[in-house]
């Protein structure tokens, strides 16, 4: 039973352009967890979605960042014209049931530098 | 807002101690509190989950605690080991999201 993947693990961006990153949460697991480490900063949360749907969304900034999770294929956070401040570690997280009703499983992350 | 906080934020001990990270809260209403470790430069490994009716839960030499009423948990290392050395990160669940603490940095010397 593989675990939570993301892709890719290292991402380098120049200012301006986009970058995607990909979650495929672990086998029978329909919510997902988007949450970010800023450099020598702890996690906090983006935003959590089930299929389809945005549950969540409070901790997303307001523009330039957008996280879909559709019917079919893995959930795809979106960050459109990064800037410097973007770099940072994103991490993603699924688990089988809603809310505290079981653990958050945790990727290994993908590493976002913007140049 | 909840805030977590874990002390000490960092921890140097010789390998075979007995040691204690502590966490806590400010808002005791949660669901459950999950203790991880973070090896740098990767993920997070889940260690241990504390359902909110629980009082602590034990995992080979890992040990945690929760007193919900005082908003705390304490995370038990028995018998230390070099392999120990990583960073310890408290999560608290209200619902949608977990706040996490800012971690400790264990590292445990041979």
């Amino acid at each position: 039973n593989a675990g939570v993947m993301q892709n890719p693990r290292h991402l380098v961006r120049r200012r301006g352009q986009e970058a995607r990153l990909r979650c495929s949460p672990m086998k029978g697991h329909s919510h997902v967890y988007w949450y970010r480490q800023l450099p020598e900063e702890g996690l906090k949360f983006m935003v959590y979605l089930q299929k389809e749907n945005i549950i969540d969304e409070s901790g997303m900034p307001k523009e330039r960042f957008s996280a879909e999770f559709p019917k079919e294929g893995p959930s795809i956070l979106r960050i459109q014209q990064v800037v410097r401040g973007d770099s940072a570690a994103y991490f993603c997280a699924s688990s089988r049931d809603r809310g505290g009703d079981s653990p958050l499983h945790f990727g290994n992350g993908t590493r976002l530098t913007v140049t | 807002k909840q805030e977590v906080t874990q002390i000490p934020a960092a921890l140097s001990v010789p390998e075979g101690e007995n040691l204690v990270l502590n966490c806590s809260f400010t808002d005791s209403a949660i669901y459950n509190l999950q203790w991880f470790r973070q090896d740098p430069g990767k993920g997070l490994t889940s260690l241990l989950l504390i359902q909110s009716s629980q009082r602590e839960q034990t995992s080979g030499r890992l040990n945690a605690s929760l007193d919900k009423s005082s908003g705390r948990s304490t995370l038990y290392i028995a018998a230390s080991q070099p392999g120990d050395s990583a960073t310890y990160l408290c999560a608290v669940n209200a619902g949608n999201m977990l706040t996490f603490g800012g971690g400790t940095r264990l590292m445990v010397k041979p």
